[in-house]
């Protein structure tokens, strides 16, 4: 157990729908990074907030947005889906001082129809 | 850009048979390069950080070595609980706190 939790564990709804991810980092991490992982693109970096800041993007489409509120828990919003955004959503937490290891947290497995 | 390639894609061994993986590497500037294991359906889970060129690190029956181009895992004397998919990322500090992954390669180990 990473001690990075995150919600709901998975997810099926219809295109052009709306949901909201939500991620949990361990305690004392104040950086968290959303990534995609799908068959064919492999694990890709979406978005990174520190501290309640966005802090690097990555390949994230305009129809996705996320943020980080005040107590660092972050939610990652996905609207207009559509079936190629079914993947599973990881989030991932570090302290970001020295140490720079990434801790995953379980994921969502979203499903769109 | 920053790339990392895996190989081979995917490993089949015998309970004791070692063998290592490789990832290969190309970023301006390495931060630290990582090891994660995953297993199906669920989230990477860490393994090391190598941070400079000649680097090893152990844990149990997996070794992690780096130099300037690649990084080898040795897995040696694997039993059937080593079956996962291990993947390799990179940080450039460039890039940020930003992870690289290749894309993986599964082993599976036969008892």
């Amino acid at each position: 157990d990473s001690g990075v939790t995150q919600t709901p564990k998975h997810l099926i709804t219809a295109t052009g729908q709306r949901v909201t991810l939500r991620c949990s980092p361990r305690s004392g991490d104040l950086s968290v990074y959303w990534y995609q992982q799908s068959l064919d693109q492999g694990l890709q970096f979406l978005i990174q907030y520190y501290n309640g800041e966005e802090r690097a993007k990555g390949n994230i489409l305009e129809r996705f947005s996320a943020q980080q509120f005040p107590d660092l828990h972050s939610e990652l919003n996905l609207s207009s889906l559509e079936l190629g955004d079914s993947a599973l959503y990881f989030c991932a937490s570090s302290v970001d001082g020295r140490d720079i290891e990434q801790y995953f947290g379980p994921g969502t497995r979203l499903t769109v129809t | 850009e920053d790339q990392v390639t895996q190989s081979p894609e995917a490993l089949r061994l015998q309970e004791g048979e070692s063998s290592s993986l490789n990832c290969s590497y190309t970023v301006s500037g390495l931060r630290g390069l990582f090891w994660y294991r995953q297993d199906p359906g669920k989230g990477p889970e860490f393994l090391f950080t190598l941070y400079s060129a000649g680097e090893e690190k152990e844990k149990e029956r997996l070794k992690a070595t780096l130099t300037k181009k690649e990084s080898f895992l040795h897995i040696t004397a694997p039993k059937p609980e080593d079956s996962a998919t291990y993947l390799c990322a990179v940080q450039a500090w460039a890039a940020g706190n930003k992870l690289t992954f290749g894309g993986g390669t599964r082993v599976l180990v036969k008892p």
